[in-house]
């Protein structure tokens, strides 16, 4: 059974352009979270997703962020007009749903090591 | 809120040597608790885990026990090994929402930073 995937594992990106960072959950994962880790820092939740819903985002900036996670295909964080600020290390994780294990359980991806020049 | 604080690092330690890295929490309820290991350029992979009161989570010879009535969590290894330096991260997870069944975000502390030295 794979682990989480995360592509690509490192992006490098200039002021003013675009991120976007993919995860692809565990097989029969329905939870997805995403996280952000400054440097010398721990992680920072920023949103959770399930099919198609984003249930919570507290965590996101207001501006230039957002996620998603589609029917088909994988969840998306998308960094728009990125800021040297946005320079991370940005993880995802994923959980089954109800009654396919246990779901306080979050399994993390390698992650995706942005850089903004 | 919830909250997680880590004792303050980073850790130095000779190999064999008695590993005790403290983790308090402040959080509502009954939350599950756990600690994960990141080990360089990687990814976080849990480590242990305890969802009540009292409960010990247990892996590759590190142990730590769920004590509400301190609010801690603290991880111990009896005998450390080279291969144990990484950063460690004490995290925990509200009660399940009742709704969904799954706990929402994860709460983490700020992470300590091991070297073991041969």
């Amino acid at each position: 059974n794979a682990g989480v995937m995360q592509n690509p594992r490192h992006l490098v990106r200039r002021r003013g352009q675009e991120a976007r960072l993919r995860c692809s959950p565990m097989k029969g994962h329905s939870h997805v979270y995403w996280y952000r880790q400054l440097p010398e820092e721990g992680l920072k939740f920023m949103v959770y997703l399930q099919k198609e819903n984003i249930i919570d985002e507290s965590g996101m900036p207001k501006e230039r962020f957002s996620a998603e996670f589609p029917k088909e295909g994988p969840s998306i964080l998308r960094i728009q007009q990125v800021v040297r600020g946005d320079s991370a290390a940005y993880f995802c994780a994923s959980s089954p749903p109800v009654g396919g294990g246990s779901t306080d359980t979050q399994y993390f991806g390698p992650g995706t090591r942005l850089t903004v020049l | 809120g919830n909250s997680v604080t880590q004792m303050e690092g980073p850790v130095t330690l000779s190999e064999e040597a008695f590993l005790t890295i403290n983790c308090t929490y402040t959080a509502t309820g009954y939350p599950s608790l756990f600690w994960y290991v990141q080990y360089p350029g990687e990814g976080l992979q849990l480590l242990l885990k305890a969802t009540k009161a009292d409960d010990k989570g247990s892996n590759k010879g590190f142990e730590a026990t769920y004590r509400k009535e301190t609010t801690s969590f603290h991880l111990e290894k009896g005998s450390v090994q080279v291969s144990d330096s990484a950063v460690y991260f004490c995290a925990l997870s509200p009660h399940p929402n009742s709704h969904t069944g799954a706990n929402s975000k994860l709460t983490f502390g700020k992470g300590i930073t091991l070297s073991v030295r041969p």
